[in-house]
């Protein structure tokens, strides 16, 4: 089965709305980096974190490897946080990420 | 924050052709890596690199080869291309230094194989 595995797959918010999207891990996760690829398909870097939580704007991740999971909260979505939301684990084997299927989001006005 | 770049941006192949992927970093970042990402998925991880003249497989190398020839390059090969291989390919590259592996990655390679 998926080692990593996100929810939703897609989801639809109105702008200005507040919305959590989330990582469950089947593997022993020691970190989990989150990415957003915009409509022309680069990735960009979101959080590296350790176990904990991490706030950027109106970005917020937390990362629990106790209980394998981690969570991006958007808060007031914008137009342009529309894209296809990624989280990858690393484990024990330290340099190699295992990626998640993603999150496709639409923020509509 | 780590500069990656790759060449070309796009390519169309024969199938049985030989394709070369190039990436570049500016960051001194030890390791490096090629993912590919085929649409509506994650990335896997194909091959990746953590000293020049050396690479490991990853977790699907079947059908690719790669090159690490300094610090700073990385190639990717397709000896024989083929029609499952047209996907959108991804460097990245982390600096292992502080053991923290912060992945950044190139804008993307978008392969056609006919």
């Amino acid at each position: 089965g998926d080692k990593v595995k996100q929810s939703p797959s897609a989801l639809s918010l109105q702008e200005g709305t507040n919305s959590a999207l989330r990582c469950n891990f089947s593997i022993a996760a020691t970190t989990v980096q989150w990415f957003l690829q915009n409509p022309r398909g680069s990735l960009m870097n979101l959080f590296y974190l350790v176990p904990g939580t991490k706030e950027n704007g109106r970005l917020k991740s937390a990362f629990d490897s106790k209980e394998s999971y981690s969570t991006l909260h958007i808060r007031d979505a914008q137009l342009e946080d529309s894209g296809t939301y990624f989280c990858a684990a690393e484990s024990n084997m330290g340099y190699k990420l295992t990626f998640g299927t993603g999150t496709s989001l639409l923020v509509d006005p | 924050e780590a500069a990656v770049t790759q060449s070309p941006r796009s390519k169309v192949a024969v199938t049985g052709g030989k394709v070369t992927l190039s990436c570049h970093q500016t960051n001194n970042h030890d390791y490096m890596y090629w993912y590919r990402q085929d649409t509506g998925h994650g990335l896997r991880l194909i091959h990746y690199s953590y000293v020049a003249d050396s690479t490991e497989k990853g977790d699907i190398p079947d059908g690719y080869k790669a090159s690490r020839p300094s610090q700073e390059n990385f190639s990717l090969i397709l000896e024989l291309a083929s029609l499952s291989q047209t996907a959108v390919y991804f460097c990245a590259s982390s600096d292992a230094g502080t053991g923290a592996y912060e992945q950044y990655f190139g804008p993307g390679t978008r392969l056609t194989v006919l």
